[in-house]
């Protein structure tokens, strides 16, 4: 059973405009979350991340948004750029405190940022 | 700087042979992780190592995988007997403390 989801297996979004990328999870144990982006043929970069004690992370043009009783988390990119297109990882750890755990990553979403 | 580094980029192999795959981790970096990437599918966590032990080897699919790390630095998956089902993208990470930096992984192909 998956923990953690990424229900969109692919977004299309105009230059300019703003992608909104979703991830949800069911382990209540998971107290920090990233996004990763990866291009074809390279590794998982690493983008952003939040811990559960906050709700909200900003980084430049993204920010990341938990909301822990929803399980939901989602990736704002404003503006989107055409570089930006990759497909972008959500991921969990449940260990994260004290310690390095082990990711439980979503399959993925793949971004295209048309110029 | 150096990031990690992941030898070889692509092995492809014939069912049934022994493949040593090679990660170099971001110098100082205490844990370091394997996982991997099948076609269509997330990243799946292997193992974690901790200096030279692995407190964490729940994710090895099989007593055909294996890892070693030496020296605190390199370390190696080992995959037994392979399997077409063993292909995929090996990735490995590294991190201190924090956030894992993955390097650019290893695609094996079994045929």
């Amino acid at each position: 059973d998956q923990q953690v989801k990424q229900n969109s297996p692919s977004l299309s979004v105009q230059e300019g405009r703003i992608s909104i990328l979703n991830c949800d999870y069911t382990n209540s144990m998971f107290d920090y979350f990233l996004w990763y982006k990866k291009y074809p043929a390279e590794g998982p970069t690493f983008l952003i991340s939040i811990s559960s004690i906050k709700d909200k992370n900003e980084d430049g043009r993204f920010t990341v948004f938990l909301n822990k009783s929803a399980k939901h988390l989602s990736l704002h990119i404003v503006p989107s750029q055409p570089g930006d297109s990759a497909v972008y990882f959500c991921a969990a750890s449940a260990n994260w405190r004290g310690s390095q755990g082990n990711l439980i990553f979503g399959k993925g979403t793949k971004l295209s940022v048309k110029p | 700087g150096a990031g990690v580094s992941q030898s070889p980029s692509n092995k492809v192999t014939e069912k049934g042979k022994d493949v040593e795959l090679r990660c170099d981790p971001i110098s100082g970096h205490t844990a370091l992780y394997w996982y991997r990437q099948s076609l269509g599918q997330g990243l799946e966590f292997l193992i974690y190592f901790q200096g030279n032990s692995a407190p964490d080897k729940s994710g090895l699919p099989s007593d055909r995988f294996s890892a070693e790390r030496t020296g605190g630095s390199v370390s190696t998956l080992t995959i037994q007997r392979t399997q077409q089902e063993d292909s995929a993208v090996y990735l490995c990470a590294s991190s201190f403390g924090g956030t894992q930096y993955f390097g650019p992984g290893t695609r094996l192909l079994v045929l």
